[in-house]
């Protein structure tokens, strides 16, 4: 079945450090690519999405690029705020399985001033 | 505020019992999702419901069932309740079935004693 692998964490930056969080998949289909944000207390919110290879989505400074060739889908910003600190999961979803997502084990961030 | 919403925040309760979650999809939704999230399985899609019908099933144990009513909203049944139970349980809405955006509640924290 279809799969989300995510490097395991912590990852402890400083502020200002650049920010990677590898994620890789695999699927039967054709998926669509997310990335969601788990802040302390909170549910999950939407960070960024691709939907087919080579897409690059992007929102608050975080970026990542639909990989079909490596099928990975990696977690970029180039400098992390305190603020940024949460659980980070990438997930998919295959059209061969209806919409559901399918979730990595998530990235805990922790930023440092 | 992703407009999904999700009663109640928290709940209490003891083995062998029974317990109901609401939730309601942002306004134009009709697919609803439920997911579990628990510490030693991640994220875990339950199941799926679009315009009142069942669409999708995930791992989700013969001691749980779910239904979405005329007005779309949704609520997940649990029963016989054990303490492997406890988790934090999301629902999640979009507008259809393929590729949509999944926006999710706040989440109910059950715990089972």
């Amino acid at each position: 079945g279809d799969s989300v692998t995510q490097m395991e964490g912590p990852v402890t930056l400083s502020e200002e450090a650049f920010l990677t969080i590898n994620c890789t998949y695999t699927a039967t289909g054709y998926p669509s690519l997310f990335w969601y944000v788990q802040y302390p207390g909170e549910g999950l919110q939407l960070l960024l999405k691709a939907t087919k290879a080579d897409d690059k989505g992007s929102n608050k400074g975080f970026e990542a690029t639909y990989r079909k060739e490596t099928t990975s889908f990696h977690l970029e910003k180039g400098s992390v705020q305190v603020s940024d600190s949460a659980v980070y999961f990438c997930a998919l979803s295959d059209p061969e399985y209806g919409n559901k997502l399918v979730f990595g084990a998530g990235t805990i961030l922790r930023v440092k001033s | 505020d992703s407009g999904v919403t999700q009663t109640p925040k928290h709940l209490i309760t003891a083995t062998g019992q029974r317990v109901t979650l609401r939730c309601s999809p942002r306004s134009g939704d009709l697919s609803v999702y439920w997911y579990q999230q628990s510490l030693d399985q991640g994220l875990q899609f339950l199941i799926q419901y679009y315009n009142g019908e069942e669409r999708a099933k995930g791992n989700i144990l013969e001691r749980f069932s779910a239904q979405q009513f005329p007005d779309l909203h949704s609520e997940l049944n649990l029963s016989s309740l054990e303490l492997g139970d406890s988790a934090l349980y999301f629902c999640a809405s979009s507008v259809g079935t393929s590729f949509e955006t999944q926006y999710f509640g706040p989440g109910t924290r059950l715990l089972v004693l």
